[in-house]
């Protein structure tokens, strides 16, 4: 692996299934991100983790949890999956404890609840 | 609250200039962060401003105002692969990034 992955590419699902969509980064950060990208709105913050071990609560929470059972991997699950979850979904990590909190990206996900 | 302001979409000529400008504000201030988004693709790094003044990078510059929360992304020499969006994220005092909508930079031959 090198820098950040995420799984699925891309995923169709039924709404009311549960999802979860996975991220892993091989940089060793101590900080990772989940955000959400729909057209015409900047990219919204979902859930971070500050270090493993820790999450917190973004822009737009609801309908989503993460954990951060390590330093490499921060997945993020719909219990309920909604339409107004389609969305592209980009994780991203970094090192901020140098008070310079430059994100690196993986590829996404692009998700369509039906 | 937190806001930030970026036109929605620019057109230029390739071979020109064009400069792409961010109003902000935010609670607290470490910073200024400018991504790149090809159509499809992920934000990657372009550049980074916490005082005053420009930071040139090739053919990227770009400028921070703190007092006036302003900034501008201002790109030479223009390129058809420098067809994407541009993103203006300032670190609020949490170190958070607070990303703007983006400006879609369409470049015509």
């Amino acid at each position: 692996i090198a820098g950040i992955t995420q799984a699925p590419t891309s995923q169709i699902l039924a709404a009311g299934r549960r999802m979860t969509l996975r991220c892993t980064q091989d940089m060793r950060h101590n900080a990772m991100y989940w955000y959400r990208q729909d057209l015409g709105l900047g990219l919204r913050l979902i859930h971070y983790s500050n270090t493993a071990g820790t999450t917190g609560k973004g822009e737009v929470p609801d309908g989503y949890s993460v954990s951060r059972a390590n330093t490499d991997d921060f997945p993020l699950t719909l219990a309920s999956a909604v339409p107004s979850q389609t969305s592209v979904y980009f994780c991203a990590s970094s090192d901020s404890n140098q008070g310079y909190n430059e994100q690196f990206f993986g590829p996404g996900t692009r998700l369509t609840v039906l | 609250g937190q806001n930030i302001d970026q036109p929605t979409e620019m057109t230029a000529t390739e071979g020109a200039i064009v400069q792409i400008n961010c109003t902000y504000q935010t609670s607290g201030f470490n910073g200024l962060f400018w991504y790149q988004q090809h159509a499809g693709e992920a934000p990657t790094f372009l550049s980074y401003n916490v005082l005053d003044g420009l930071e040139e990078k090739g053919r990227f510059s770009s400028f921070l105002s703190r007092s006036k929360g302003y900034s501008y992304l201002l790109l030479k020499e223009l390129q058809m692969k420098d067809s994407a969006s541009y993103l203006c994220a300032p670190m609020d005092s949490n170190y958070q990034l607070i990303w703007g909508a983006g400006t879609k930079l369409i470049i015509k031959p």
